[in-house]
C-alpha cells in the first residue's frame, strides 16, 4: 500500500497562476485534510472533507478551492496564486472514529 | 477558540540526556490530545495520545500525561538518541478527527 501520496513534489508559480495539488490515498478512509505548514505557525487547516462530496472550511480557506468525488482523492486548487501562498502543504487522512491522522510528504510551493 | 502553546525551540541535547517539552492548550470542551513528530523532509508522524484527564501516552520511550488541571500534556523521554532528533507538534482535538489545532512545533536536536 502508498498510504498517502501526494504530487507534485516541489512547485514554483508566478503571481496569479493556478494550479492543482494532488492528493491520493489507498486506505480506504473517510476523512482527508489539508494543511499549511509555515515557519512559526505550525500546521494550520485549511479545508477538510468527511466523505465523498462533502468539505468543509477550516481555519484558513482564502485562496483555495477543494472537491471531493471519490474516497481516494482530494485534490486541493488554487486559482489565483499570490506570494502568501508559499508554504509546505500537507494532505492528511483518517478513519472515521479514530483520532490517528496519516500525513503524506508534502508538497513544497513557492509562489514568485 | 482552541489554541496549543509548545515551547520555542530549538532544543540541543546531548545522547542519553533527559527530554522535556512543554506543552499547554486552551480549548472548548473536553480536547483529546496529541503528540506528532517530523523527521527531516517527511510528513507528520502521530507519536501517542491521550484522550482523557489523567491518561498516559506512551511509544518509542517517549511519554505525556493528560493533566487537566494545569491544562498541560508535556512530552518527556527519559534517554534520548541521534535518531530522536527531529521537530514535535503538540496538537488538540475537540471534535471531529479531522480537525486538529497544532503548536507551533519544537525543533530537538541531539548530538553525540
Amino acid at each position: 500500500n502508498a498510504g498517502v501520496t501526494q504530487t507534485p513534489k516541489f512547485q514554483v508559480l508566478k503571481t496569479g497562476q493556478s494550479m492543482t495539488l494532488q492528493c491520493a490515498q489507498d486506505m480506504n478512509h473517510e476523512y482527508m485534510s489539508w494543511y499549511r505548514q509555515d515557519p512559526g505557525m505550525g500546521l494550520r487547516l485549511i479545508h477538510y472533507s468527511v466523505g465523498a462530496g462533502i468539505t468543509d472550511q477550516g481555519e484558513v480557506p482564502n485562496g483555495y478551492n477543494v472537491s471531493r468525488s471519490t474516497t481516494e482523492d482530494f485534490p486541493l486548487r488554487l486559482l489565483s496564486a499570490a506570494p502568501s501562498q508559499t508554504s509546505v502543504y500537507f494532505c492528511a487522512t483518517n478513519s472515521r472514529g479514530t483520532y490517528e491522522q496519516y500525513f503524506g510528504p508534502g508538497t513544497r510551493l513557492t509562489v514568485t | 477558540g482552541n489554541s496549543v502553546t509548545q515551547m520555542e525551540g530549538p532544543v540541543t541535547l546531548s545522547e542519553e540526556a533527559f527530554l522535556t517539552i512543554n506543552c499547554t492548550y486552551t480549548a472548548t470542551g473536553y480536547p483529546s490530545l496529541f503528540w506528532y513528530v517530523q523527521y527531516p523532509g517527511e510528513g507528520l508522524q502521530l507519536l501517542l495520545k491521550a484522550t482523557k484527564a489523567d491518561d498516559k501516552g506512551s511509544n518509542k520511550g517517549f511519554e505525556a500525561t493528560y493533566r487537566k488541571e494545569t491544562t498541560s500534556f508535556h512530552l518527556e523521554k527519559g534517554s534520548v538518541q541521534v535518531s530522536d532528533s527531529a521537530v514535535y507538534f503538540c496538537a488538540l482535538s475537540t471534535g471531529t478527527a479531522s480537525k486538529l489545532t497544532f503548536g507551533t512545533g519544537t525543533r530537538l536536536q541531539v548530538t553525540l
